[in-house]
């Protein structure tokens, strides 16, 4: 399959503090997928983008499709302790994941 | 509700045994999914369903099986082969591979220990 690259590996801040992930993949993607997993939980979908340029926000949340097609961004605003749990990347009809983004956020 | 059943959430497997997780979905979906997950580690594809009666190995299909004899269920036996099966199981369908129907929607996990 593609290879994902997500980075940073972990991260830990301070609550309110701004948080930025990145994805970046070997191979040109069509769409580009943000998912959030709680402890002991199934991934949850945050974002869907569908066109290269695209910025696209859920509430805190900003995601962005990378020109190149080959990367996304995903950023955090003002964190919250209910943002902690980990933060995948997915690319379309691949279904393989990047490795996460471990958030911890310290109130 | 809608959604996306794993069952059990706990199991355990002594050495030498095959064991079934259930996966069911009311959504209508077309594909299902099979990931493992490794304490601190992303998600690998075990197995793929995209349609009834058909499935494809993932980039670990080794040690396990599927069935899709049903649209709604995917179950995943980790047999005997599997010499590492503890992991966390998530199961996953969408409604179906096109764009726009990618979107996975994911179950709440099966913790699988071996004694």
């Amino acid at each position: 399959g593609q290879q994902l690259n997500q980075s940073p590996q972990s991260m830990f801040i301070q609550e309110g503090e701004d948080v930025s992930m990145n994805c970046t993949s070997s191979s040109i993607f069509n769409t580009w997928l943000w998912y959030k997993q709680d402890p002991g939980e199934g991934p949850v979908l945050l974002i869907a983008l569908y066109k290269a340029g695209e910025l696209t926000s859920n509430g805190r949340l900003t995601a962005q499709f990378g020109i190149t097609r080959k990367d996304s961004f995903l950023n955090i605003s003002a964190s919250i302790p209910s943002d902690v749990g980990i933060y995948f990347c997915a690319g379309h009809n691949d279904m393989r994941f990047g490795a996460g983004t471990r958030l911890t956020v310290k109130p | 509700d809608g959604g996306i059943t794993q069952s059990p959430k706990y199991l355990f497997r002594k050495e030498g045994q095959n064991v079934t997780l259930s996966c069911e979905q009311n959504l209508n979906h077309d594909a299902m999914y099979w990931y493992r997950q490794d304490p601190g580690q992303g998600l690998r594809l075990i197995y793929y369903s995209q349609i009834v009666n058909d499935f494809q190995k993932g980039d670990i299909a080794e040690g396990y099986s599927v069935s899709r004899e049903k649209k709604e269920s995917f179950p995943l036996t980790v047999t005997s082969a599997q010499k590492n099966p503890t992991a966390f199981y998530l199961c996953a369908s969408s409604p179906g591979a096109r764009i726009g129907n990618e979107k996975l929607f994911f179950g709440s996990g099966t913790q699988l220990s071996v004694l």
